[in-house]
Order: structure tokens, then C-alpha cells, then sequence
């Protein structure tokens, strides 16, 4: 049982060029969404999901894109990546009620 | 929409000394409230949650915060820190789809 994985942890991108994180989970969980992580800014929701097939754009979702193919696997991408877009993203997963699990982080630097 | 604000984006405090890292929410019918704490380049890690019952909640490695209705808030206190407290802490409510949402942070900083 890994819980919440991500990959990859750390990537360093140039302007323009293109990605996809991916988070992985294991416990059948309906509800996963991607954050990410800004020095004063909390944590910010990009996109989320509550099932398989589904998507919705969450508070800052300008600039990524995401899909939900398989229930385990939620990607999130970008397509011509932005310095603004240097972060700390997280991968967070829930069924219901009180517990999250959120994966270790990847670190992203677009240079 | 369900929110938190955390005032205070630093607290300084000297070891073995108390701490209070305020959080206020915006009011609902029924409320869950967490904190989080993220040590240096590490994850989220949950430290105590509000579901219902009692008001004062009891975490792991010694904190505690109380819930209060009348007052919108939900402080995360230690009677005594340890330089190892010294990480980031945030406040956290669900919203709609069980989407969290998190305050900005208070940076904890421990000194000897």
C-alpha cells in the first residue's frame, strides 16, 4: 500500500516547454485534486476530481490541464510552461469525511 | 464559499516557551476545521481536526486548538515548543466536493 504517489519529485523546464506530473493512488479513493504550494500563498487548488472520467478547474487553474482516464491516476499538464508556473505542486486524495492524503510534493522550476 | 485566514505569516518564539497560531473561519452551518503542519521540504502532515463534539481538540506531538463558535476561530496553542516545532503551519476547511481550503500559513520559528 504506497498511498499517494507523485512523479517525478524534482524538474527543472524551460519556457515553452511541455509536462505532465502524475499522481497515483492505491486506496479507491473518488476524490483527487492538485494544489500548488507559493511562499505566502497557502496552498491554491489547480483542478480536481470526483470520479473517474471527471475534471472540474479549481481556484488557479489558468495555464494547466488535467485528466482522470483511470480512477488510481489523476495527471495534471502543462503545455508551454510559464516561470509563474515555478512551485511546489501537491497531489491530495479523499473518499469523504476527514482524512486527506496528500503525496510528498514535486518540485518544479521553469526557468 | 468556506474560507480561513491565518493573520499572522511569522511567529517568532524563544524553546520551551507557549505558542498560539490564530486561524479564523468564515461562518457555515457546520463547520470541519484542520491543521496541517509542513516541515522544511516535506509534505503535509495532519496535526489535529474539528469534526464535532468537543470543543477542544487534541493533536499529535503535543498541540491542541480549541474551537470557537461565537469567536469564528480555532487557535493551534503548545504550553511549551521545542526547536523541532519550527516548521510552517496552515489552517485548513473543506468546501463544496470536499475541496480544502487552506489559509496562507504561519511560519513558526524556534530559538534557543
Amino acid at each position: 500500500n504506497a498511498g499517494v504517489t507523485q512523479t517525478p519529485k524534482f524538474r527543472v523546464l524551460k519556457t515553452g516547454q511541455s509536462m505532465t506530473l502524475l499522481c497515483a493512488q492505491d486506496m479507491n479513493h473518488e476524490y483527487m485534486y492538485w494544489y500548488r504550494q507559493d511562499p505566502g500563498m497557502g496552498l491554491r487548488l489547480i483542478h480536481y476530481s470526483v470520479g473517474e472520467g471527471t475534471t472540474a478547474k479549481g481556484e488557479v487553474p489558468d495555464g494547466y490541464n488535467v485528466s482522470r482516464l483511470k480512477k488510481q491516476n489523476f495527471l495534471l499538464g502543462l503545455e508551454s510552461a510559464a516561470p509563474s508556473q515555478t512551485s511546489v505542486y501537491f497531489c491530495a486524495t479523499t473518499t469523504s469525511g476527514a482524512f486527506r492524503y496528500f503525496g510528498p510534493g514535486t518540485r518544479l522550476t521553469v526557468t | 464559499a468556506q474560507s480561513v485566514t491565518q493573520l499572522d505569516s511569522q511567529v517568532p518564539v524563544f524553546e520551551e516557551a507557549p505558542v498560539e497560531l490564530r486561524c479564523n473561519y468564515s461562518s457555515s452551518v457546520s463547520v470541519y476545521l484542520f491543521w496541517y503542519v509542513q516541515y522544511p521540504n516535506q509534505g503535509l502532515q495532519l496535526l489535529l481536526k474539528y469534526l464535532s463534539g468537543s470543543t477542544l481538540v487534541k493533536g499529535i506531538n503535543g498541540f491542541e486548538a480549541e474551537f470557537n463558535k461565537s469567536q469564528t476561530s480555532f487557535h493551534l496553542r503548545k504550553p511549551s515548543v521545542h526547536i523541532s516545532d519550527t516548521a510552517e503551519y496552515f489552517c485548513a476547511t473543506p468546501g463544496a466536493f470536499q475541496k480544502l481550503v487552506f489559509g496562507t500559513g504561519t511560519r513558526l520559528l524556534v530559538s534557543p
